[in-house]
């Protein structure tokens, strides 16, 4: 069965580096998000993606963040001068087109900024 | 503020025993809702969606209600067994397409 893949599974990075976290969407997949998840916190929205530009943000989503879809498989959230507060699991979420189809979320990446 | 509130926070039960998780929300206007199951350090996992005309919608031993007049729904789950541990998440999405979540519900089911 496809499956959203994401990588790495964790990433360690000193407060003020840049990150990028990599998604691989499942590939008929037209939608894109990202999410994050402080631990102990509820699941928070970030950025929705559609045909090559962001259709949605949300107001966690500032200047330090950035999506692209490099190549057609790859879906990437970078992090351009990570704070202490960065530090939570991230979530790539794929689905198609469509009202109610449901999102498939990958298995997160865990950042943790020193 | 759009919000979605789960109760209770926590709860543990025996396997086999049966439990019903509730949520209410106050997203407006709203396009449907959703549970999920979120293993420790895992994705969510999309268990149920409905639609405003919904009332009801199994997924093998789970059973969503939804009541959009008084804006609660509900998660029962049947015959519990121990891989059921894990957080409940509901999720309502907005008309805009945004997806708001609950804080979630961590069951625990012990033998």
């Amino acid at each position: 069965e496809p499956e959203v893949t994401q990588t790495p599974s964790h990433q360690v990075t000193q407060m003020g580096q840049e990150v990028i976290l990599r998604c691989v969407p499942i590939s008929n997949h037209l939608y894109f998000y990202w999410y994050r998840q402080i631990l102990g916190q509820k699941v928070e929205f970030l950025v929705s993606f559609y045909n090559n530009e962001i259709s949605e943000k949300s107001e966690i989503f500032d200047d330090q963040f950035s999506v692209e879809r490099p190549d057609g498989s790859n879906f990437t959230l970078k992090i351009r001068s990570t704070k202490l507060e960065d530090s939570a699991m991230y979530f790539c979420a794929s689905r198609v087109a469509g009202e109610v189809y449901e999102q498939f979320f990958g298995p997160g990446t865990r950042l943790t900024v020193l | 503020k759009n919000q979605v509130e789960q109760s209770p926070q926590s709860l543990i039960i025996l396997e086999g025993k049966n439990c019903t998780l509730q949520c209410n929300y106050t997203v407006s206007p709203f396009s449907n809702l959703r549970w999920y199951k979120q293993d420790t350090g895992r994705g969510p996992v999309s268990l149920t969606i409905m639609t405003f005309s919904e009332n009801t919608k199994s997924n093998g031993r789970y059973t969503a209600t939804l009541d959009a007049d008084t804006k609660q729904s509900s998660l029962h789950i049947t015959a519990s067994q121990l891989s059921d541990s894990a957080s409940y998440i509901c999720v309502v999405k907005e008309a805009t397409g945004k997806l708001i979540f609950g804080q979630g519900t961590t069951l625990q089911v012990k033998p």
